[in-house]
Protein backbone atom coordinates (compact mmCIF):
# COMPACT_ATOMS: atom_id res chain seq x y z
CA UNK A 1 0.00 0.00 0.00
CA UNK A 2 1.28 3.76 -0.71
CA UNK A 3 2.31 5.55 2.43
CA UNK A 4 4.08 8.68 3.51
CA UNK A 5 6.42 8.24 6.41
CA UNK A 6 7.76 11.57 8.64
CA UNK A 7 10.54 10.06 10.67
CA UNK A 8 10.85 13.12 12.94
CA UNK A 9 7.66 13.46 15.73
CA UNK A 10 8.77 16.53 17.15
CA UNK A 11 11.56 19.42 15.92
CA UNK A 12 12.95 22.31 17.90
CA UNK A 13 15.38 25.06 16.05
CA UNK A 14 16.24 28.07 17.18
CA UNK A 15 14.74 31.30 15.69
CA UNK A 16 16.98 31.95 12.82
CA UNK A 17 18.65 28.59 12.15
CA UNK A 18 17.89 26.85 8.48
CA UNK A 19 15.25 23.68 9.08
CA UNK A 20 14.66 20.69 7.17
CA UNK A 21 11.61 18.31 7.46
CA UNK A 22 12.35 14.89 6.33
CA UNK A 23 9.48 12.89 4.01
CA UNK A 24 9.79 10.03 2.32
CA UNK A 25 7.22 8.72 -0.13
CA UNK A 26 6.28 4.56 -1.36
CA UNK A 27 4.63 4.93 -5.02
CA UNK A 28 6.03 3.24 -8.43
CA UNK A 29 5.56 6.16 -10.95
CA UNK A 30 6.12 9.88 -10.07
CA UNK A 31 3.78 10.75 -7.67
CA UNK A 32 2.52 14.31 -6.49
CA UNK A 33 3.54 15.47 -3.56
CA UNK A 34 2.16 18.29 -1.02
CA UNK A 35 3.42 19.69 2.30
CA UNK A 36 0.52 21.54 4.18
CA UNK A 37 1.17 23.37 7.51
CA UNK A 38 -1.45 23.22 10.60
CA UNK A 39 -0.95 26.25 13.46
CA UNK A 40 -2.45 25.57 16.40
CA UNK A 41 -6.61 25.07 16.40
CA UNK A 42 -6.33 26.03 12.76
CA UNK A 43 -6.78 23.62 9.56
CA UNK A 44 -4.31 22.78 7.23
CA UNK A 45 -2.79 25.33 4.86
CA UNK A 46 -1.32 24.15 1.31
CA UNK A 47 2.51 25.08 1.92
CA UNK A 48 3.75 23.90 -1.72
CA UNK A 49 3.07 21.14 -4.44
CA UNK A 50 5.33 18.98 -6.97
CA UNK A 51 3.36 17.26 -9.98
CA UNK A 52 6.34 17.17 -12.64
CA UNK A 53 9.05 19.22 -13.94
CA UNK A 54 12.06 21.14 -11.75
CA UNK A 55 12.60 18.95 -8.82
CA UNK A 56 12.72 22.13 -6.91
CA UNK A 57 9.82 23.49 -6.20
CA UNK A 58 9.39 27.34 -3.92
CA UNK A 59 6.65 27.50 -1.60
CA UNK A 60 4.48 30.02 0.91
CA UNK A 61 5.90 31.63 3.51
CA UNK A 62 9.74 31.28 2.22
CA UNK A 63 9.30 27.46 2.29
CA UNK A 64 11.03 25.24 -0.70
CA UNK A 65 10.84 21.10 -1.20
CA UNK A 66 12.96 19.15 -3.11
CA UNK A 67 11.78 15.93 -5.17
CA UNK A 68 14.31 13.46 -5.26
CA UNK A 69 13.08 10.43 -6.87
CA UNK A 70 16.46 8.37 -6.43
CA UNK A 71 15.44 8.83 -2.16
CA UNK A 72 12.16 8.70 -2.48
CA UNK A 73 12.20 11.96 -0.46
CA UNK A 74 10.25 15.20 -0.57
CA UNK A 75 12.06 17.46 1.96
CA UNK A 76 10.81 21.06 3.00
CA UNK A 77 13.31 23.44 3.79
CA UNK A 78 13.78 26.79 5.27
CA UNK A 79 16.79 29.21 5.07
CA UNK A 80 16.12 30.91 8.46
CA UNK A 81 13.36 30.08 10.50
CA UNK A 82 10.89 32.97 12.43
CA UNK A 83 8.70 32.12 15.43
CA UNK A 84 5.64 32.52 13.50
CA UNK A 85 6.65 29.00 11.92
CA UNK A 86 6.10 26.90 14.62
CA UNK A 87 3.23 24.33 13.73
CA UNK A 88 2.90 20.84 13.00
CA UNK A 89 3.60 20.12 9.36
CA UNK A 90 2.34 17.26 7.61
CA UNK A 91 3.81 16.05 3.73
CA UNK A 92 1.19 13.82 1.67
CA UNK A 93 1.05 12.43 -1.63
CA UNK A 94 -1.64 11.38 -4.17
CA UNK A 95 -2.91 8.19 -5.15
CA UNK A 96 -4.46 6.47 -2.52
CA UNK A 97 -6.56 3.51 -3.36
CA UNK A 98 -9.70 6.11 -3.13
CA UNK A 99 -7.67 8.84 -5.36
CA UNK A 100 -7.85 10.48 -2.15
CA UNK A 101 -4.12 12.28 0.05
CA UNK A 102 -2.36 9.81 1.70
CA UNK A 103 -1.00 11.58 4.90
CA UNK A 104 2.35 12.12 7.19
CA UNK A 105 2.20 11.88 10.85
CA UNK A 106 3.22 14.81 11.25
CA UNK A 107 6.36 16.74 12.24
CA UNK A 108 5.58 19.11 15.15
CA UNK A 109 8.12 22.30 14.90
CA UNK A 110 8.99 23.98 17.99
CA UNK A 111 10.86 27.54 17.67
CA UNK A 112 13.42 28.59 20.83
CA UNK A 113 14.23 32.22 20.62
CA UNK B 1 -14.84 33.91 -1.30
CA UNK B 2 -14.95 32.26 1.72
CA UNK B 3 -13.57 28.80 0.63
CA UNK B 4 -14.21 25.57 3.29
CA UNK B 5 -15.98 26.41 5.87
CA UNK B 6 -16.86 23.91 8.67
CA UNK B 7 -20.67 24.24 11.07
CA UNK B 8 -20.44 23.74 13.88
CA UNK B 9 -16.89 24.79 15.29
CA UNK B 10 -17.16 22.52 18.53
CA UNK B 11 -19.61 20.21 20.09
CA UNK B 12 -20.15 18.26 22.66
CA UNK B 13 -22.25 14.73 22.85
CA UNK B 14 -23.15 12.37 25.08
CA UNK B 15 -22.84 8.68 23.98
CA UNK B 16 -25.74 7.24 21.77
CA UNK B 17 -26.89 10.81 20.64
CA UNK B 18 -26.71 11.81 16.59
CA UNK B 19 -25.51 14.72 15.24
CA UNK B 20 -24.80 16.39 11.52
CA UNK B 21 -21.60 18.11 10.65
CA UNK B 22 -22.03 20.66 7.91
CA UNK B 23 -18.96 21.46 5.04
CA UNK B 24 -19.74 24.30 2.89
CA UNK B 25 -17.58 25.12 -0.36
CA UNK B 26 -17.87 28.00 -2.45
CA UNK B 27 -15.35 27.35 -5.10
CA UNK B 28 -17.68 24.95 -7.25
CA UNK B 29 -15.00 21.83 -6.99
CA UNK B 30 -15.88 18.47 -7.70
CA UNK B 31 -14.83 16.57 -4.79
CA UNK B 32 -14.99 16.78 -1.29
CA UNK B 33 -13.35 14.55 1.70
CA UNK B 34 -13.89 13.76 5.49
CA UNK B 35 -11.52 13.34 7.83
CA UNK B 36 -10.41 12.74 11.22
CA UNK B 37 -7.67 13.76 13.15
CA UNK B 38 -6.51 12.40 16.14
CA UNK B 39 -3.07 12.71 18.02
CA UNK B 40 -0.17 10.86 16.10
CA UNK B 41 -2.46 9.55 13.97
CA UNK B 42 -1.98 12.18 11.16
CA UNK B 43 -5.69 12.72 9.07
CA UNK B 44 -7.39 9.58 8.12
CA UNK B 45 -10.22 9.43 5.38
CA UNK B 46 -13.81 8.91 6.34
CA UNK B 47 -15.91 9.37 3.09
CA UNK B 48 -15.06 11.35 0.48
CA UNK B 49 -17.20 12.64 -2.68
CA UNK B 50 -16.38 12.48 -6.58
CA UNK B 51 -19.85 14.51 -7.41
CA UNK B 52 -22.83 15.43 -6.54
CA UNK B 53 -25.00 12.78 -5.34
CA UNK B 54 -21.55 10.31 -5.02
CA UNK B 55 -20.22 9.21 -1.95
CA UNK B 56 -17.46 5.93 -0.93
CA UNK B 57 -16.18 4.92 1.97
CA UNK B 58 -12.69 6.07 2.98
CA UNK B 59 -10.27 4.04 5.17
CA UNK B 60 -12.45 4.80 8.45
CA UNK B 61 -15.89 4.73 7.40
CA UNK B 62 -17.82 2.49 10.05
CA UNK B 63 -20.13 5.04 12.52
CA UNK B 64 -20.70 7.55 9.79
CA UNK B 65 -23.07 8.46 7.30
CA UNK B 66 -22.45 11.22 4.41
CA UNK B 67 -24.58 12.63 1.47
CA UNK B 68 -23.88 15.27 -1.09
CA UNK B 69 -27.50 16.73 -1.98
CA UNK B 70 -25.61 19.67 -3.45
CA UNK B 71 -22.58 20.00 -4.88
CA UNK B 72 -21.51 22.86 -2.49
CA UNK B 73 -22.63 20.91 0.60
CA UNK B 74 -21.00 17.83 2.03
CA UNK B 75 -22.63 16.38 5.69
CA UNK B 76 -21.01 13.45 8.24
CA UNK B 77 -23.60 12.10 10.09
CA UNK B 78 -22.80 10.25 13.84
CA UNK B 79 -25.58 8.28 13.66
CA UNK B 80 -25.14 6.68 18.03
CA UNK B 81 -22.10 8.70 18.87
CA UNK B 82 -19.54 7.12 20.93
CA UNK B 83 -15.95 7.99 23.04
CA UNK B 84 -13.94 6.39 20.67
CA UNK B 85 -15.13 9.23 18.15
CA UNK B 86 -14.06 12.18 20.22
CA UNK B 87 -11.79 13.87 17.46
CA UNK B 88 -11.27 17.13 15.36
CA UNK B 89 -13.00 16.82 12.08
CA UNK B 90 -11.78 18.11 8.89
CA UNK B 91 -13.69 18.82 5.64
CA UNK B 92 -11.50 19.04 1.92
CA UNK B 93 -12.66 19.74 -0.88
CA UNK B 94 -10.44 19.40 -4.44
CA UNK B 95 -11.47 20.62 -7.76
CA UNK B 96 -10.73 17.42 -9.90
CA UNK B 97 -8.67 14.94 -9.84
CA UNK B 98 -4.87 15.24 -9.16
CA UNK B 99 -5.03 18.62 -7.60
CA UNK B 100 -4.25 20.19 -4.32
CA UNK B 101 -7.49 19.79 -1.80
CA UNK B 102 -8.47 23.02 0.36
CA UNK B 103 -9.48 22.34 4.05
CA UNK B 104 -11.99 23.73 6.49
CA UNK B 105 -11.28 25.17 9.81
CA UNK B 106 -12.26 21.73 11.39
CA UNK B 107 -14.95 20.70 14.38
CA UNK B 108 -13.63 19.59 17.09
CA UNK B 109 -16.15 17.30 18.64
CA UNK B 110 -16.11 15.53 22.43
CA UNK B 111 -18.70 12.81 23.13
CA UNK B 112 -18.79 11.89 26.66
Amino acid sequence: AQSVTQPDIHITVSEGASLELRCNYSYGATPYLFWYVQSPGQGLQLLLKYFSGDTLVQGIKGFEAEFKRSQSSFNLRKPSVHWSDAAEYFCASYGGSQGNLIFGKGTKLSVKP
Amino acid sequence: NAGVTQTPKFRVLKTGQSMTLLCAQDMNHEYMYWYRQDPGMGLRLIHYSVGEGTTAKGEVPDGYNVSRLKKQNFLLGLESAAPSQTSVYFCASQRGSAYEQYFGPGTRLTVT
